[in-house]
Order: structure tokens, then sequence, then C-alpha cells
């Protein structure tokens, strides 16, 4: 398996809250993306980075922002949660042919 | 604007059929189009398709892409139980943005 990882795997927060996700690689792949999936819509991009400090926003990414100081770490930060952020939230890493893609995070915001 | 549609979005068949699932996109600046398997977890890469006419084979799985037609199949054939799962396309732009369409569940009955 590719070395990617997403922290936390779980979590609930209250509406107004901060929420940072982290996905943290070990395959130094230069491209990262964050997706989310929900019923009805199947995987949507929210934000991808091309390499350090250099990121784009995809087709959701209203209320997220993203960071990525280090090759192998890229922060997706919702500054103020909402109900409709409760998803389930994919990372992913390419480099040439392939994409994996991290074990998942699952947000509720009540 | 971009899209990707899969079709269909369900397909139930017995053990050992033959099944074809279907991908279309309309998508300006096309680089690439890919296939995951995703069972309960995050979603597995199969292929990644760039050229028009060249059949990608893995096992009983192959894809092919028709880039004048704007379309990709995949096949699978003597399926078996653990082929259920659901299968999405995506297409990856110039701009590194990659479009997910919203999947194909497919169920194979023993």
């Amino acid at each position: 398996d590719a070395g990617i990882t997403q922290s936390p795997r779980h979590k609930v927060t209250e509406t107004g809250t901060p929420v940072t996700l982290r996905c943290h690689q070990t395959e130094n792949h230069r491209y990262m993306y964050w997706y989310r999936q929900d019923p009805g819509h199947g995987l949507r991009l929210i934000h991808y980075s091309y390499g350090v400090k250099d990121t784009d926003k995809g087709e959701v990414s209203d209320g997220y922002s993203v960071s990525r100081s280090k090759t192998e770490d890229f922060l997706l930060t919702l500054e103020s949660a909402t109900s409709s952020q409760t998803s389930v939230y994919f990372c992913a890493i390419s480099e040439l042919n392939e994409q994996y893609f991290g074990p998942g995070t699952r947000l509720t915001v009540t | 604007e971009d899209k990707v549609v899969q079709s269909p979005l369900s397909l139930v068949v017995h053990e050992g059929d033959t099944v074809t699932l279907n991908c279309s996109y309309e998508v300006t600046n096309f680089r690439s189009l890919l296939w995951y398997k995703q069972e309960k977890k995050a979603p597995t890469f199969l292929f990644m398709l760039t050229s028009s006419g060249i059949e990608k084979k893995s096992g009983r799985l192959s894809s092919i892409l028709d880039k004048k037609e704007l379309f990709s199949i995949l096949n699978i054939t003597a399926t078996q139980t653990g082929d259920s799962a659901v299968y999405l396309c995506a297409v990856e732009d110039r701009d590194d943005k990659i479009i997910f369409g919203k999947g194909t569940r497919l169920h194979i009955l023993p």
C-alpha cells in the first residue's frame, strides 16, 4: 500500500468550530488532493496541491482552506464548520501514472 | 461545465457473467481518464488511459478509451462475488484537476 495516512480518522465537532484534517505521505509525491465523498455526489475535489506552497481550488472549495508547507503534509482546514460539511474526506497523492487514496476521515458536524 | 457521466448507476448480475461499465465525459483540456474500484474503504486505482484505442488489461478487467467519442468502457469478464463494488471513473485535465463520475454500483450474485 502507498504510504498515505490521514488523521484523525473520525471526528465529531460542533457547528462554528474550526477543524483541521491532516494528510501525510511517505512517497515524496508531488501532487496531493483533498476530496469529499457524499451520497449522490460521488467524489468531489476540494483543493489540490502541485508542490510545496502551490495549491489551487477544486469544484467545492468554499468553506475550506489548505496549506502545504512540506512535501509530505497537506492540511485541510474548515475555518468554521457547518453541518453541510459532514462528509467523508479522502486525501490522495499522485505522481506520473497512478493515484493513491488515503483511508478517509469521517467528519460529523452537529 | 466539465462533467463525467457513468452508466448504469447500478447493476446486478450473476457470477460468471461479463459486464461493461460506461463512462462518458465532457472535459476541457483532457489529459487522462482513470478507473477506480471502491469497496468499503478508499478507492483503489485500476487503470489510467491517455491514448485512444489502446486496451489496458489486468486479469479479468480491461478498459479502453475513445477520445473522439469521449467515452471509456470498463469490462469485467467471468465476474466473481469479490468484484462487487462501486466503480468510479474520473477525468484529469491539464490543469491537474480531477472530476469524478458518480460511480456504478455493481453487485454480483453467487
